[in-house]
């Protein structure tokens, strides 16, 4: 257990609003991840933060910004809701040990875009 | 484009049966994980590969890491109605982490 929580886990939401997404780690870890995951695409990363204030972009961040004010928390904004914005979004965390860099998923938000 | 590609896509069996599905890339990675995934939950590592030629073993699962260090696959011996579920394979770039779009295996009683 990497002691994340992600909330909501379940949204429903119509086109155009805005909508965030709130992750949070009890562990102290530098490294979150947002990815979103749609079938025949698998997970791809949206944006990842490095510490606080230390965000960057991943490879399908149109649409979306991201915010670390604390260690613990990574939340994940959609400006203006589309509906191609439906998806799964999992926030992770990152761990380096003995073998290299792996990641630590939380159990997921899902969002529906009306 | 994927950056790494699994095959299959899609795979049914009947329990006891053997398998094997593939991730394979054209790029080289310090190190590669395989994922499992049940539905309306995230992913859960299994195993993480790191050297070329490696080879390690959980229970009736076998994954092995290309010597190139670009390809891995997984090998599910006497599968069972358990081992149902969405594999997903990523490779690691330091922080960069990239998926494949997964296999999704369904082992029949």
């Amino acid at each position: 257990d990497a002691g994340i929580t992600q909330s909501p886990r379940h949204k429903v939401t119509e086109t155009g609003t805005p909508v965030t997404l709130r992750c949070h780690q009890t562990e102290n870890h530098r490294y979150m991840y947002w990815y979103r995951q749609d079938p025949g695409h698998g997970l791809r990363l949206i944006h990842y933060s490095y510490g606080v204030k230390d965000t960057d972009k991943g490879e399908v961040s149109d649409g979306y910004s991201v915010s670390r004010s604390k260690t613990e928390d990574f939340l994940l904004t959609l400006e203006s809701a589309t509906s191609s914005q439906t998806s799964v979004y999992f926030c992770a965390i990152s761990w380096t040990g003995e073998n290299g860099n792996t990641i630590y998923f939380g159990e997921g938000s899902w969002l529906t875009v009306v | 484009t994927q950056l790494l590609k699994q095959s299959p896509q899609f795979l049914s069996i009947q329990e006891g049966e053997n398998l094997t599905v593939y991730c394979n890339s054209s790029s080289v990675f310090s190190s590669l994980q395989w994922y499992r995934q049940e539905p309306g939950e995230g992913p859960v590592l299994l195993v993480t590969v790191v050297t070329g030629g490696e080879v390690k073993k959980l229970k009736r699962l076998t994954f092995q890491f290309g010597d190139a260090r670009k390809d891995s696959s997984l090998h599910i011996t006497a599968a069972q109605p358990g081992d149902t579920g969405l594999y997903l394979c990523a490779g690691a770039k330091w922080n960069d982490m990239r998926f494949g779009a997964g296999t999704r295996l369904t082992v029949k009683p």
